[in-house]
């Protein structure tokens, strides 16, 4: 079955430092990939997308993920926290570009400590 | 605003009462979908349509749930007999998908509506 795995349900870092998110997916192809940001009492938003361009991909407020078809992976980083970042952080995975479904993995809070 | 609205944005029912939610997407999108969340969960997806065609449906969707989307415009969510497992947060989306199907947009997602059934 097509899944996506998000490898740490909590990561806490202190400011200032760097974020890793964790995420993998299961297919034999080469799906669309997004990450999406929950704060709390607030909308999903979009932080990036990957789309079959480049492997590397940049978003909003400093975040990037790196596609590897090899590992099947689209980890998220950030250089450096920021409080506001703390938040809910959810890895998605539309299976082909025409698929209506989007697949949620199971969310990583993030805390940031000051 | 020009986002995904979604009304109301909290609903609190009785157990076996009828609940319908409504979703206005982005106007120029032509896909709408519609998510549950649970706490500690990621979103797990309902159903979606293409302009006024409903083309899939999750089986998480029971025969209870109803989604339409009447002119391919705004969407709504009806809930009959309501259970106390359907308490969650219902999300909507919206996306813009090309005639040939080749690009599909990123989905916007409304700020949702929490059901709590009691």
């Amino acid at each position: 079955a097509q899944s996506v795995t998000q490898l740490d349900s909590h990561v806490s870092v202190s400011e200032g430092t760097p974020v890793l998110l964790r995420c993998n997916y299961s297919s034999s192809y080469s799906p669309s990939l997004f990450w999406y940001v929950q704060h709390p009492n607030k909308g999903l938003q979009l932080l990036l997308k990957y789309t079959s361009a480049a492997t590397l991909v940049k978003g909003i407020n400093g975040f990037e993920a790196e596609f590897k078809k090899s590992e099947t992976s689209f980890h998220l980083t950030k250089p450096s926290a920021h409080m506001s970042d703390a938040a809910e952080y959810f890895c998605v995975v539309r299976w082909n570009t025409n698929a209506g479904k989007s697949t949620f993995g199971d969310g990583t809070t993030l805390t940031v400590k000051p | 605003d020009t986002g995904v609205s979604q009304d109301p944005r909290h609903k609190i029912t009785k157990r076996g009462q009828n609940v319908t939610f409504r979703c206005d997407p982005i106007s120029e999108h032509n896909r709408l979908y519609w998510y549950r969340q649970t706490l500690g969960q990621g979103p797990e997806f309902l159903t979606y349509f293409q302009n006024e065609a409903q083309l899939e449906k999750s089986r998480l969707l029971s025969d209870r749930f109803s989604a339409e989307r009447p002119k391919g415009s705004f969407s709504t969510l009806e809930i009959q007999r309501t259970e106390q497992g359907d308490s969650a947060m219902y999300l909507c989306a919206s996306s813009l998908a090309t005639l040939g199907q080749r690009m599909n947009t990123e989905a916007f997602f409304g700020q949702g509506t929490r059901l709590t059934v009691v």
